[in-house]
């Protein structure tokens, strides 16, 4: 399955099925990007980052693809977990002048369906 | 403790009243940021300070919204005369921010939930 930011906030996929969550960024001078798991109740977690020299990394079943061009990003979950059901955000950032905050997209409900 | 913890971990309150809500940063961490998270939302900045310069309130929604960093590590946020809109989820987070040398991973708290009769 797959999910595009803003416009599909939802998605649901068979356990052990892969996962992609798609999120378009904002700012085409940001230079670094994180993904983050919410659980319900919880603080965002960290999942995983990548720089702006980069178009892929990749974590333990998970990867992020970045293409510069389009200003879009994606997290790839491999063999989807019934723990993995959350809100996925993903959050861009600049390192020039004095801004340190990320900014966040809205995120996506992913469900692990049985 | 080696996360960042916020407290009350709920708080209601009456409308017009005044709330503060704690955080307490990982230590060593010099960056400290609060957002805010409406039910179903996105993490809205807020506030984000940094060692020992001026913090960046350019998030803070009103002046009935303050933020205090004491000592580099404990922050309070404040609500004055709070209303039902600021019923939210608010978030501290912290990180060690070396900018582009790395590190500007932040790490979340589990939040405070204000609710505002």
């Amino acid at each position: 399955g797959e999910s595009v930011g803003l416009h599909l906030p939802t998605l649901s996929v068979q356990e052990g099925d892969n996962s992609i969550i798609n999120c378009a960024y904002s700012n085409s001078a940001s230079d670094y990007f994180i993904w983050y798991k919410q659980e319900s109740g919880k603080g965002p977690q960290f999942i995983i980052d990548i720089r702006s020299n980069m178009d892929k990394r990749q974590g333990q079943r998970v990867t992020v693809l970045l293409n510069k061009t389009v200003k879009h990003l994606s997290l790839q979950i491999a063999a989807t977990q019934p723990g993995d059901s959350a809100v996925y955000f993903c959050a861009e950032n600049f390192s020039s002048g004095s801004a340190r905050q990320l900014t966040f997209g809205s995120g996506t409900q992913l469900t692990v369906l049985p | 403790g080696a996360g960042v913890s916020q407290s009350p971990s709920n708080k209601v309150t009456e409308k017009g009243k005044d709330v503060e809500l704690r955080c307490d940063p990982i230590s060593g961490h010099t960056a400290l940021y609060w957002y805010r998270q409406s039910l179903g939302q996105g993490l809205e900045f807020l506030i984000y300070f940094q060692g020992n310069s001026a913090p960046d309130k350019s998030g803070l929604p009103s002046d009935r919204f303050s933020a205090e960093r004491t000592g580099g590590s404990v922050s309070t946020l404040t609500i004055q005369r709070t209303q039902q809109e600021d019923s939210a989820v608010y978030l501290c987070a912290s990180s060690l921010d070396r900018g582009v040398a790395g590190g500007r991973e932040q790490f979340f708290g589990p939040g405070t939930r204000l609710t505002v009769l």
